[in-house]
């Protein structure tokens, strides 16, 4: 079994929709959460980053970690066809080394 | 553009070859780290140096070795390739490595092994 896992999708949408992403995780020691956005053929970038359990937000983007479940989402408000890409959640016990989810690829359809 | 360079972006070569890829990490990040992209596997961390010293180690092949140089660039070595070391390969660097500071990814090295 996988330490992250993240439905891959593929995810379809309409522009304004609010979009639901996820991972949950078996590694109680994980404590750094991460989500990165990945364009085709590009290198991932950091979205949002939440230490330990909580809310974050970001504009559009929030970030949630439950980690008495094991669970974190992103939702993305008001989404854009800009926002179509691959969406990587990561984890880290010890603030280096990430372990990431496959990966959940999303269209945002004009 | 994150600032972290990697050189060659396109690789194809043949099986039991030996390859070299390189990164320059962001002006000021002392910590590099190597990840492969696979279809089947994901992003998986291979390896993290901090300042020259091999800080710490993930799924990396005793086939795949890799360096920091006193200049704070790094370079991934490939050998005796086989046809499932196909994958993108993802240089990431940050300031520090003993507590969570962001990594910045290069735009990565296709390789493809034929």
């Amino acid at each position: 079994q996988k330490e992250v896992e993240q439905d891959p999708g593929p995810l379809s949408v309409p522009e304004g929709a609010i979009v639901s992403l996820n991972c949950t995780y078996s590694n109680s020691a994980f404590q750094y959460f991460m989500w990165y956005r990945q364009y085709s053929r590009k290198g991932p970038e950091l979205l949002m980053y939440t230490y330990s359990s909580g809310n974050k937000e970001d504009g559009r983007f929030t970030a949630q970690v439950d980690k008495s479940s094991k669970y974190i989402s992103l939702f993305i408000r008001d989404s854009q066809p800009s926002d179509s890409a691959t969406y990587l959640c990561a984890m880290s016990n010890s603030g280096s080394r990430l372990t990431f989810g496959e990966g959940t690829q999303l269209t945002v359809n004009p | 553009d994150s600032g972290v360079t990697q050189t060659p972006k396109h690789l194809i070569t043949a099986t039991g070859q030996r390859v070299t890829l390189r990164c320059s990490p962001r002006s000021g990040d002392l910590s590099v780290y190597w990840y492969q992209q696979s279809l089947d596997q994901g992003l998986q961390f291979l390896i993290q140096y901090y300042n020259g010293e091999e800080r710490a180690k993930g799924n990396i092949l005793e086939r795949f070795s890799a360096q920091q140089f006193p200049d704070l660039h790094s370079e991934l070595n490939l050998s005796s390739l086989e046809l499932g070391d196909s994958a993108l390969y993802f240089c990431a660097s940050s300031e520090e490595a003993y507590y969570y500071n962001e990594q910045f990814f290069g735009p990565g090295t296709r390789l493809t092994v034929l």
